[in-house]
């Protein structure tokens, strides 16, 4: 069963900037081989989509949705398991929390972190 | 305003059925697969149906998924009170490159 678990949230000034973990772990999953994705959920909100990162294999290129594009990054690590999600110039309509999924297959997210909560304020 | 639209809550009482409604367009549910996710209080979401009818395992079958044009359907039977919770559907948008979720439907189980 896979794993994953988010860290490095917090509590951020407007125009700060953020860097998010996730780590997976589990017997049966080969990382390097997963299309890692950002959801993140404002509070009393629904499901955001933030971006994703395919697979080195296929060329390792991310999508992201347009709210965050030009300030978001996804990138990862395939030798520690990690994908990782730079937030600059935060806005205060980031604060959210921010979990961590995988594309299973191209049309469902399974499994999902836990998340890590993000506030930006002054 | 999201893409696929879902009502924002719906109730029945114990034992009964209910169904929650996902509609979008050929650019999402029309041409791809939809997914639905089930997010307990306080938890994260859940994979509850993937490719549009389909369980991943410990799903009970009380949950089901359908297709019809651009739309699609959550349904679920012999509701629980441990049913309660927001119900996402979710698929992948050719048009706009990216992944869309519905707005989220809250039930309430009386």
């Amino acid at each position: 069963e896979v794993q994953l678990v988010e860290s490095g949230g917090g509590f951020i000034k407007p125009g700060g900037s953020l860097r998010l973990s996730c780590t997976a772990s589990g017997s049966g999953f080969t990382f390097s081989n997963a299309w890692m994705t950002w959801v993140r959920q404002a509070p009393g909100k629904g499901l955001e989509w933030v971006g994703r990162i395919k697979s080195k294999s296929i060329g390792g290129t991310t999508d992201y949705a347009a709210p965050v594009k030009g300030r978001f990054t996804i990138s990862r690590d395939d030798s520690k398991n990690t994908q990782y999600l730079q937030m600059n110039s935060l806005k205060s309509e980031d604060t959210a929390l921010y979990y961590c999924t995988v594309h299973l297959g191209e049309f469902s997210l399974d499994p999902w972190g836990q998340g890590t909560l993000v506030t930006v304020s002054s | 305003q999201s893409v696929l639209t879902q009502p924002p809550s719906v109730s029945a009482a114990p034992g009964q059925k209910v169904t929650i409604s996902c509609s979008g367009s050929s650019f999402n549910i029309g041409n791809n697969y939809v997914s639905w996710y089930q997010q307990l209080p306080g938890t994260a979401p859940k994979l509850l149906i993937y490719d549009n009818n389909k369980r991943p395992s410990g799903i009970p079958d009380r949950f089901f998924g359908s297709k019809s044009g651009t739309s699609v359907t959550l349904g679920i039977t012999g509701l629980q009170t441990g049913d309660e919770a927001d119900y996402y559907c979710g698929t992948w948008d050719s048009s706009l490159s990216l992944w869309v979720f519905g707005g989220g439907t809250k039930l309430t189980v009386l």
